[in-house]
């Protein structure tokens, strides 16, 4: 089994960039599509980005994912930051066996 | 409009058992994998087990297995999980989730049902 790992928190002020990025242990990141999820305090989590770079219809253009195969990772870049995206976002991937989450971002927008 | 609802989670003392539905609407059920996803209470999101379409293939993590057991019913368009044996660790936020097996992300998400094991 492999891990994701991502930084416990991380902030920045409305109006910016921020990237969270996601670190595969074992294996290729490119093997199996990464997905993102974000979750607000006292709900249940919903899919900002799947197949590494995909948005769902309703997500905004200013979420975006990519893959880097060099650093074994996954990153998700919140653009123009709006005090409605601070919340807990998700990496995920998978293998032929399990189903593997990352440990969680704490976004704050301040 | 897409519907998970979770129901069956309560207040159970260890060893105990308990089953979980996760009542599906608005889309077409029997064609969908189907996974239960848990969060302890301040920690983030852990796999607990999936099925197919069907209901002919399942798997669990390891924390549960042999313990939990997942399983669906296509006409009634619900799914469940007989958690048995539970333990304090157990003791979670329980989510069904509809899973897009060709990309392997989770489409839907039920509301989340409170698991509380303690005596």
């Amino acid at each position: 089994n492999f891990m994701l790992t991502q930084p416990h928190s991380v902030s920045e002020s409305p109006g910016k960039t921020v990237t969270i990025s996601c670190t595969r242990s074992s294996g290729s990141i490119a093997s199996n599509y990464v997905q993102w999820y974000q979750q607000r305090p006292g709900s249940s989590p919903t899919t900002v980005i799947y197949e590494d770079n995909q948005r769902p219809s309703g997500v905004p253009d200013r979420f975006s994912g990519s893959i880097d195969s060099s650093s074994n990772s996954a990153s998700l870049t919140i653009s123009g930051l709006k005090t409605e995206d601070e919340a807990d976002y998700y990496c995920q991937s998978y293998d032929s066996s399990n189903q593997v989450f990352g440990g969680g971002t704490k976004l704050t927008v301040l | 409009e897409v519907q998970l609802v979770e129901s069956g989670g309560g207040l159970v003392q260890p060893g105990g058992s308990l089953r979980l539905s996760c009542a599906a609407s608005g889309f077409t059920f029997s064609s969908y994998w189907m996974h239960w996803v848990r969060q302890a209470p301040g920690k983030g999101l852990v796999w607990v087990s999936r099925i197919n379409s069907d209901g002919s293939s399942t798997s669990y993590a390891d924390s549960v297995k042999g313990r939990f057991t997942i399983s669906r019913d296509n006409a009634k368009n619900t799914l469940y999980l007989q958690m048995n044996s539970l333990r304090a660790e157990d003791t979670a936020v329980y989510y069904c989730a509809s899973y897009d097996f060709w990309s392997g992300y989770y489409i839907s998400w039920g509301q989340g049902t409170l698991v509380t094991v303690s005596s």
